[in-house]
């Protein structure tokens, strides 16, 4: 049972190239989601699947699309990236257990450079 | 606008002491509350959560406080060790979790 994983680890960019960087999880979870954190910051959410089929904007959605390709994966993309795109990528899934707060699970992270 | 905010970057404490690590939030809508630790390189993992109808809940070692007034919440470390040194996010959700709101985060350090 891997859980939530993410490619690549790392990645540098030259700005305007474009990446989509990986997630799945195997923990048959509905809801997925993509969080960036900077220094100072927090985690600040991107974009969420909250089922398969559908994507929702969370609090910095601007120059990121999504993709919820089927149950297990969640893939985000950066068509034209710039330097403020430098940060730390986590993806994250959660299942509907029923109970009043479905943990949210995260991968190990991607860290993102661009030049 | 920073929802949720976590004031104290750092705290050090001795093994066995207590460690108080607080939040503060603005938005009075918020009906849940979840504390996460974080190791360097590896993802958030959820330590403990609250929801709004409660003022206190306990696990093992880790107890939060909720101060719906103050719009504050606090978690107890008791006692602490070195094994809990990590970065101790706060975060808060309106509805359950799908929009997370995270604190900036704060840097525990438990000395031997």
């Amino acid at each position: 049972n891997a859980g939530v994983t993410q490619t690549p680890k790392f990645q540098v960019l030259k700005t305007g190239q474009s990446m989509t960087l990986q997630c799945a999880q195997d923990m048959n979870h509905n809801s997925m989601y993509w969080y960036r954190q900077d220094p100072g910051m927090g985690l600040r959410l991107i974009y969420y699947s909250a089922s398969e089929g559908t994507t929702d904007k969370g609090e910095v959605p601007n120059g990121y699309n999504v993709s919820r390709l089927n149950k297990r994966e969640f893939s985000l993309r950066l068509e034209s990236a710039a330097p403020s795109q430098t940060s730390v990528y986590f993806c994250a899934s959660s299942g509907m257990t029923g109970g009043p707060i479905d943990t949210q699970y995260f991968g190990p992270g991607t860290r993102l450079t661009v030049l | 606008d920073q929802q949720v905010k976590q004031n104290s970057p750092s705290l050090s404490v001795q093994e066995g002491r207590i460690s108080i690590l607080n939040c503060d939030y603005t938005n009075s809508m918020f009906d849940y509350f979840l504390w996460y630790k974080k190791y360097p390189a590896e993802g958030p993992t959820f330590l403990i959560s609250i929801s709004s109808i409660k003022d206190k809940n306990e696990d093992g070692r880790f107890t939060v406080f909720l101060n719906k007034s103050a719009k504050h919440l606090s978690l107890h470390i008791v006692p602490s060790q070195p094994g809990d040194s990590a970065v101790y996010f706060c975060a808060a959700s309106e509805d359950n979790n799908n929009d997370m709101r995270f604190g900036a985060g704060t840097r525990l350090t438990v000395k031997p």
